[in-house]
This record gives C-alpha cells, sequence and structure tokens, in this order.
C-alpha cells in the first residue's frame, strides 16, 4: 500500500535555528498538507498546498514557516527560527482530490527545541 | 468554526467486550469523516472513511456509523482485544475554505486489558 515518507523521525535543534522537515507524499496525490500536535495536544491543521502554492493556512503557520515542493516528489516544511513553543510531533499528509477523498499521513517527525 | 468533540476521553474495557465511541461536530458540512488510530508516540492510521452521503462503514470487527444531519459518528469495536489499545481519533473533512482541511477530536484513549 502506498505511504507517506517523513525524514526524520526526530530532530533536537538549538532554539532560533532553522529546521526543514521532509516528507514524501505518495506520488499521485495532489493535496499536501502539514499537521502539528503539541504533546497531549489535538492535531493541528498548518497548511494545505495545491498545484505549488498554498491554498489554506492557520494562524500557526506565520512568517515564520514556509513550505516548498522543491520537484516532483519532495514536500517540506522549513521553521526559519524555532522557539520552544514549536516543539511537538509533524504530519505530513496527502490526498488525491479535493472533496471525497481520504488523507494519508506519515508517521512523522518528532521536533525538539531546545 | 468546525469544532470536533469525542467521548469519552478515556475507557478501559477486559478483553472480549464490545464498545462504542462518540465523535461530535458543530458544522454538518462536511465532505467526510476518518476514523484513525494513534499509538503513542506514532503517527496516524486510517481505519475508515465515511463519505458524507454514507451511512456506515465496516472493515473487519470496526463498524463506524455517520449522522450527518445531527452532527454525530460512532466507531463500533467488536471483541475488543488488548491490541486494540490505542488512541482513537475522529476528524471531519470541511466543505469551507480552500483548503480541504482536517478537524480533529481530542481522541479517546482506549485500553483493553487482559
Amino acid at each position: 500500500e502506498p505511504e507517506v515518507t517523513q525524514t526524520p523521525s526526530h530532530q533536537v535543534t538549538q532554539m532560533g535555528q532553522e529546521v526543514i522537515l521532509r516528507c514524501v507524499p505518495i506520488s499521485n496525490h495532489l493535496y499536501f498538507y502539514w499537521y502539528r500536535q503539541i504533546l497531549g495536544q489535538k492535531v493541528e491543521f498548518l497548511v494545505s498546498f495545491y498545484n505549488n502554492e498554498i491554498s489554506e493556512k492557520s494562524e500557526i503557520f506565520d512568517d515564520q514557516f514556509s513550505v516548498e515542493r522543491p520537484d516532483g516528489s519532495n514536500f517540506t516544511l522549513k521553521i526559519r527560527s524555532t522557539k520552544l513553543e514549536d516543539s511537538a510531533m509533524y504530519f505530513c499528509a496527502s490526498s488525491g482530490e479535493r472533496g471525497n477523498y481520504g488523507y494519508t499521513f506519515g508517521s512523522g517527525t518528532r521536533l525538539t527545541v531546545v | 468554526k468546525q469544532e470536533v468533540t469525542q467521548i469519552p476521553a478515556a475507557l478501559s474495557v477486559p478483553e472480549g467486550e464490545n464498545l462504542v465511541l462518540n465523535c461530535s461536530f458543530t458544522d454538518s458540512a462536511i465532505y467526510n469523516l476518518q476514523w484513525f488510530r494513534q499509538d503513542p508516540g506514532k503517527g496516524l492510521t486510517s481505519l475508515l472513511l465515511i463519505q458524507s452521503s454514507q451511512r456506515e462503514q465496516t472493515s473487519g470487527r470496526l463498524n463506524a456509523s455517520l449522522d450527518k444531519s445531527s452532527g454525530r459518528s460512532t466507531l463500533y469495536i467488536a471483541a475488543s482485544q488488548p491490541g486494540d489499545s490505542a488512541t482513537y481519533l475522529c476528524a471531519v473533512k470541511g466543505v469551507t475554505g480552500g483548503g480541504n482541511k482536517l478537524t480533529f477530536g481530542t481522541g479517546t484513549q482506549l485500553k483493553v486489558e487482559l
């Protein structure tokens, strides 16, 4: 069964450093997403990406965040200057079409900011 | 703004019991509802996807129902096993907004004891 692949599985970074989280969505999917889950809290939407541009973003997704699809397979989330409160599990997901298709999630990247 | 609530927050049952997990949502304008399983520190595994036009979906010992007009879904687990122990999340894909995002509930933490 096709999978969404995320790397690294765990990243520790110092406050103020830039991090890039990487994802390889399912190859024939068209929508790509980033979600995060702070320990003990709900899974929260960050951003959706379609046709090489952001289609929706949440209030969390401020100027410190950016997304990119640099080639035909990778989808990245960059945090420019990490804060302690950015520590969370970050999930990448993809879906086939708008509307009725379900999501497939990756196994996540645990980001720890120290 | 869509709000998703799951009851109960935690549940502990002996092996073999049938159980029901509840999910409610405030905005009935949805494309679909998806149930996920999350093991501690791990990613999200899709269990069942119910389209807004459907009433239920079944997969093995799992059955999910959807009453869109009342904003409710239930996940029924038959003959529970210790391996079913995990957190179960429901998420709805809303019609409004440009990005097709999922809104998650806080989850039901299930423990099935021998």
